[in-house]
């Protein structure tokens, strides 16, 4: 089964909000991403986590932080997010981060007033 | 770095008709692997077929097949028997080494309509 969940499907936050973006999967991957996509353009890759560690930040803004609590689960803590931030967020997994094809959740579309 | 060019920002295909999506890239890599995604309106992005560079055979995944030409540097999708649920966003991807690491680096993608 390749699936990936991804909750909420949908958030509207304000830019003094807290919130967080959570993803899950159990087809036993050991890595796992988080991508931003705008309106008609493709993804763009943020953070990737191997074996439960940090392994890539694409120099993403410090209001985005992520945690890797085990090796099904990552989430992305959000905070003080500017109107900019408003996109879909895409969480993806592979078995390992070599070689493997990716397998993406349904997204969560985030929208900063 | 790797690239990937998809020059068609949209195609039109009637129903049941098959419909071919381009996708060049550029690597200087000898081993890398090609993804094709499809996008719904929905949001979610599926894995519909790989190809790796060292496959002797063109891959096939039911209705999607993927015209493999490693001289020309192009991995173009093709998918037969088009159906109304084929309308959506197809991204081409390439996985490579960029910035010393393993990424995978997509196209800007091509619309697809199928039209009844």
């Amino acid at each position: 089964d390749t699936e990936v969940t991804q909750t909420p499907k949908h958030l509207v936050m304000g830019m003094t909000n807290k919130k967080s973006l959570k993803c899950e999967q159990h087809m036993g991957h050991r890595a796992m991403y988080w991508y931003k996509q705008k309106a008609k353009k493709p993804p763009e890759l943020m953070f990737v986590y191997s074996y439960e560690k940090l392994s890539i930040n694409e120099s993403v803004p410090s209001r985005f932080s992520p945690e890797c609590p085990n090796s099904s689960l990552l989430n992305l803590h959000l905070h003080a997010l500017q109107p900019e931030d408003s996109a879909l967020y895409l969480c993806a997994s592979s078995g390992t981060i070599h070689r493997d094809t990716q397998y993406f959740g349904p997204g969560t579309r985030l929208t900063v007033l | 770095a790797q690239k990937i060019t998809q020059t068609q920002p949209g195609m039109f295909v009637q129903e049941k008709e098959a419909v071919t999506l381009d996708c060049t890239y550029d690597t200087s890599d000898p081993s890398y692997g090609l993804f094709w995604y499809k996008q719904p309106s929905s949001g979610e992005m599926i894995f519909l077929i790989y190809q790796g560079s060292y496959d002797q055979q063109n891959a096939t995944e039911g209705r999607y097949s993927l015209n493999f030409q490693k001289a020309r540097k192009s991995a173009n999708l093709v998918i037969s028997a088009s159906q109304l649920g084929d309308s959506a966003m197809y991204f081409c991807a390439m996985r490579g080494i960029q910035g010393g690491s393993e990424k995978l680096v997509f196209g800007k993608g091509t619309k697809l309509t199928v039209n009844p």
